[in-house]
Formats: C-alpha cells, sequence, structure tokens
C-alpha cells in the first residue's frame, strides 16, 4: 500500500526565509507525487507535480521540490517566504494501476511573521 | 483550464433531511469523479470514485446508501447526503480527472461545507 508521511504538522517561517515542508512517502511501484495547497475554506489546487520525468519540479508562486528515491522523499521548497504562502500544504502519492487515487499527507500549516 | 465547480459553497439543514451537492467540470469532460470528505484541521479521505455512467465504487467504511453518487453525466456528479446527521458536518470536497490529464492528475472543486442542525 502507498501512503504519505508529511513530518511537522506546523511549521513556522519568517518573511522572506527559506521554506522546507517535508514529505516522505512509501510505494511499492514507481509513484506519482503531488504536492497541494489549501486556502481556509477554499478547495487544493496544484503546486507541483512528479510523473516520472525530471527529478526536479518546479512549481507556481517560485515553489520546487526534488523527488529523491534513495531517500524516498519529495520535500517542497521555497528560497524566500512571503505572507501570501500561510496556508495548508499537502503532499499527495499515486500510483499506475491505482485506479487515479491519490493518498494525501496529513498536511502542513505554514505560518508565515513578519 | 481544467475548472472544477461545486454547488453550493455552504449549506445549513436539519437533522434527518437530504442535500445534494454537485460537482461540475466546467471546461473539460471528466471520466473520473472522486468525493472526499474533510474534517477540521485534518486531511482528505477519499469516500467514492465515479466513473461517468458506472456505479460509484466506495472506500471501505463509507455508507452507500448514506452517501449517494450519481456521475450521469461527463460533466457532472452529485454527492447526496441522505437523512443527514450532525455528525455529518463536515468539508466535502470533489475532484475531477479527464482523458488529458496527467497520470493520476486531478482538479478539485472549492468544496462544499455542510452544516447539519
Amino acid at each position: 500500500a502507498q501512503s504519505v508521511t508529511q513530518l511537522g504538522s506546523h511549521v513556522s517561517v519568517s518573511e522572506g526565509a527559506l521554506v522546507l515542508l517535508r514529505c516522505n512517502y512509501s510505494s511499492s511501484v514507481p509513484p506519482y507525487l503531488f504536492w497541494y495547497v489549501q486556502y481556509p475554506n477554499q478547495g487544493l489546487q496544484l503546486l507541483l507535480k512528479y510523473t516520472s520525468a525530471a527529478t526536479l519540479v518546479k512549481g507556481i508562486n517560485g515553489f520546487e521540490a526534488e523527488f529523491k528515491k534513495s531517500e524516498t522523499s519529495f520535500h517542497l521548497t521555497k528560497p524566500s517566504a512571503h505572507m501570501s504562502d500561510a496556508a495548508e500544504y499537502f503532499c499527495a502519492v499515486g500510483f499506475t494501476g491505482g485506479g487515479n487515487k491519490l493518498t494525501f499527507g496529513t498536511g502542513t500549516q505554514l505560518k508565515v511573521e513578519l | 483550464g481544467a475548472v472544477v465547480s461545486q454547488h453550493p459553497s455552504w449549506v445549513i439543514c436539519k437533522s434527518g433531511t437530504s442535500v445534494k451537492i454537485e460537482c461540475r467540470s466546467l471546461d473539460f469532460q471528466a471520466t473520473t469523479m472522486f468525493w472526499y470528505r474533510q474534517f477540521p484541521k485534518q486531511s482528505l479521505m477519499l469516500m467514492a470514485t465515479s466513473n461517468e455512467g458506472s456505479k460509484a465504487t466506495y472506500e471501505q467504511g463509507v455508507e452507500k446508501d448514506k452517501f449517494l453518487i450519481n456521475h450521469a453525466s461527463l460533466t457532472l456528479s452529485t454527492l447526496t447526503v441522505t437523512s443527514a446527521h450532525p455528525e455529518d458536518s463536515s468539508f466535502y470536497i470533489c475532484s475531477a480527472r479527464g482523458l488529458a490529464g496527467g497520470p493520476n492528475e486531478q482538479f478539485f472543486g472549492p468544496g462544499t461545507r455542510l452544516t447539519v442542525l
């Protein structure tokens, strides 16, 4: 079975500081990995995705993530945090033959302080 | 592109009544739609998967007679919460994918907040 672990349910950074949100996955087959952002009372917006092409994936709003098979990780980073980045972030995993289902991590609440 | 809408965005109902939530793909044909439930400060839990013209496939522990899902067209799926009770209060989110989407890629609606009094 596939699973996703997001370390740190809450992360706080200063505006302008590096953002690092951690995601580790478990999958017996090559995974497809996604990062989504959710603002209060809204649906999920796709930030970026890994689908077995380049291991360094660039997404919207300056975010990027690197797929590291040896570490089973797909951490999300942004060089400089902005106040508007404050939101809930979810990592999700899917795989071929899984009925296109996604399994979500428990989420990380990012707080950006002045 | 790839816009998914939900209606209503919020609904309040009395215990024992039924509530219908619509999920529409606005600019693509959704061959598959998914329904999720999200409790406050928690992750998304998949309730069911529906393919156009077929019966929905429910996840383990989800009552199919309580949460009726219909996917009658390539742009519309509905979730009906029957005989709703306060414990059904939650944020319901749908997602959709079409033939053009990447592997496992889903596009999410804005969600529906259900409050059962």
